[in-house]
Parts: structure tokens; C-alpha cells; sequence
């Protein structure tokens, strides 16, 4: 099992639509999630920070489920700009910190 | 801010050739990073270095692959000798341990061998 999983879709959603995607991870120790945003042959971009108690960046909203051990990431009102793929990243804190990258989850945004 | 600053953006060459990427972190950044990317397997973590450390390289694949970090504001990752398999998208990222820190990447070195 990987350590860190995500559907790799994609997804095929209409302009204005809500759309949400999981990534679980396996590593109960796990302390620090992101979701990073790769446009097509370009280098990941931090999207945003996932705490504890959820956060909400204007039309995305990040949520940690640590009882069930996955992270999700709810997109409202879909623009064709958010086409991309999607990575979550799960980091654990320890003598060796390790950071997994998910596969991504890609995501196409029709008109 | 420069951001990350990788070089060269592209590199073409022959297999059984020597292959250096270089990386510049952000300036106050302590932490750094080499990723390769391909379709098949992903982003990668081969190495990532603290204060100029090497702490974690079991993600560099072989031998042929070494990575150094001679300062706080230069880091190089060499293939010698390169192999077609080796093609990929080569990532350099860094960040400043805290609380909720992210990596902030370069733009990527795409490395194709023939």
C-alpha cells in the first residue's frame, strides 16, 4: 500500500461546479498536510496548508480527517483556471523527517 | 524574491555522459530539496538537505547519483554516468522549518538522455 494515495481521476466537471477529492495516508505519526497545484509542465505551487481544523481559502476549503487518516480538498464554483493536477503532501516530523508527495489527482474544468 | 532558481532548464545528452544540475534555494531558506518527477512513478524525493547537511538520501536511486550542498545558497545534483532511464523532470525545492512550512520549488531542470 502507498503511503500516500490519491484517485488519479481525472475529473471532468462543468464550469461552476463543486468538486472534492481525497488523499489518504497510511502513516498514523504523520503531522503536516498541503496541497500543492501543478499546472501541465510546470513545477508544483503551494496551494494551501491543511490544519487541524480546516481552513478556507476563498473558493477552496482544505480538511483533515485524522480518525480516518485523509485530507480533502472541496473546490466551489469551478473556473477553467483550476485545471491542474492536485498533489497532496504529508509530511512526519521525527530524527528523519519524510515527505510523500501523492501521485496528484488531475482535474479538467469544461465550459 | 528570486524564488528557486535551477539551471540549466533544459539538458539534452548522450548516455555515459556527466550531468550537473544546479539549484539556488531562497535566501533564508535552510532546508533543501531534490525531486525528480516522471509520468510513470511521480514526484520522487531523492535527497534533502538541512543547514547544508545531507539528512535523508534514500531516495537517490544508485551510485551514479550524488548531490552537494557546499553552502547555504548553492546545491548541485550530478549523474554520472547518465542513463536514458535517468530522463526526467528534476526539482529543486526549499523552505524554512516552522510550523506550517511549505516548499517552494524551481522551476525544474527537464534532463532527457539519449
Amino acid at each position: 500500500r502507498k503511503e500516500v494515495e490519491q484517485d488519479p481521476g481525472p475529473f471532468n466537471v462543468p464550469e461552476g461546479a463543486t468538486v472534492a477529492f481525497n488523499c489518504t495516508y497510511s502513516n498514523s505519526a504523520s503531522q503536516s498536510f498541503f496541497w500543492y497545484r501543478q499546472d501541465c509542465r510546470k513545477e508544483p505551487k503551494l496551494l494551501m496548508s491543511v490544519y487541524s481544523s480546516g481552513n478556507e481559502d476563498g473558493r477552496f476549503t482544505a480538511q483533515l480527517n485524522r480518525a480516518s487518516q485523509y485530507i480533502s480538498l472541496l473546490i466551489r464554483d469551478s473556473k477553467l483556471s483550476d485545471s491542474a493536477t492536485y498533489l497532496c503532501v504529508v509530511t512526519t516530523r521525527s530524527s528523519a523527517s519524510k515527505i510523500i508527495f501523492g501521485s496528484g489527482t488531475r482535474l479538467s474544468i469544461r465550459p | 524574491d528570486a524564488g528557486v532558481i535551477q539551471s540549466p532548464r533544459h539538458e539534452v545528452t548522450e548516455m555515459g555522459q556527466e550531468v550537473t544540475l544546479r539549484c539556488k534555494p531562497i535566501s533564508g531558506h535552510n532546508s533543501l530539496f531534490w525531486y525528480r518527477q516522471t509520468m510513470m512513478r511521480g514526484l520522487e524525493l531523492l535527497i534533502y538537505f538541512n543547514n547544508n547537511v545531507p539528512i535523508d538520501d534514500s531516495g537517490m536511486p544508485e551510485d551514479r547519483f550524488s548531490a552537494k550542498m557546499p553552502n547555504a545558497s548553492f546545491s548541485t545534483l550530478k549523474i554520472q554516468p547518465s542513463e536514458p532511464r535517468d530522463s526526467a523532470v528534476y526539482f529543486c525545492a526549499s523552505s524554512s522549518q516552522g510550523k506550517d512550512y511549505g516548499y517552494t520549488f524551481g522551476s525544474g531542470t527537464r534532463l532527457t538522455v539519449v
